[in-house]
């Protein structure tokens, strides 16, 4: 079946801007995951959904961001009141268990100007 | 708390020459290693793992052992080709509830004709 699909792509939003970034994972997939992923560097750890328990959010870098999966199926990314320093790559992955395989979306990159 | 070390890059070889590419981690007990790739223009994706020490993960020609001793991963390969050229990143993670992964900074391996 169809892979994790992530969108938009890309986004570009002007400094104070909210955004929305939306991952489907695959499907049957009982969890889910988000990682940013700054330019050079390896993916890091924001949040962490049982079906549509936050079980962990303990990566998420501050209280702009937030994450929801209210269905227990596709998850929301929203960043409030964007700053540059949020430019990144947002990665979704997505397992049949927590302990399976990651199955990673193919990013959504974000640039705030 | 857990960390993933790579090497520096990028590497650019010929094509069939023998790769290596350094990991060493840190972690409390002994979590499950893994290699990612991501070729241009897509997603993250499994190429290896392994669950325990000396375990010996492969796929595609290339190999990592898990070894406890020296608390490595290294990934190797005896004859690269030019498909092979990409961002490799080394990761751990912990089977449970919440295995989230822990990421290398990635390193760009190109290889010539």
């Amino acid at each position: 079946g169809a892979g994790v699909s992530q969108s938009p792509r890309y986004k570009v939003a002007k400094r104070g801007q909210d955004v929305a970034l939306r991952c489907d994972p695959i499907s049957g997939h009982v969890s889910l995951f988000w990682y940013q992923q700054a330019l050079g560097q390896g993916p890091e750890f924001l949040t962490y959904f049982q079906n549509e328990a936050q079980l962990d959010k303990s990566g998420l870098p501050s209280d702009r961001f937030f994450a929801e999966r209210p269905e227990g199926s596709v998850s929301t990314l929203k960043i409030q009141r964007t700053q540059q320093e949020d430019s990144a790559v947002y990665l979704c992955a997505s397992s049949l268990r927590a302990e399976n395989i990651q199955y990673f979306g193919a990013g959504t990159r974000l640039s705030v100007l | 708390g857990n960390s993933v070390t790579q090497m520096e890059g990028p590497v650019t070889l010929s094509e069939e020459a023998f790769l290596t590419i350094n990991c060493t981690y840190t972690a409390t007990g002994y979590p499950s290693l893994f290699w990612y790739v991501q070729y241009p223009g897509e997603g993250l994706q499994l190429l290896l793992k392994a669950t325990k020490a000396d375990d010996k993960g492969s796929n595609k020609g290339f190999e990592a052992t898990y070894r406890k001793e020296t608390t490595s991963f290294h990934l190797e390969k005896g004859s690269v080709q030019v498909s092979d050229s990409a961002v490799y990143f080394c990761a751990s993670s912990y089977t449970g509830a919440n295995s989230k992964l822990t990421f290398g900074k990635g390193i760009t391996l190109s290889v010539r004709p």
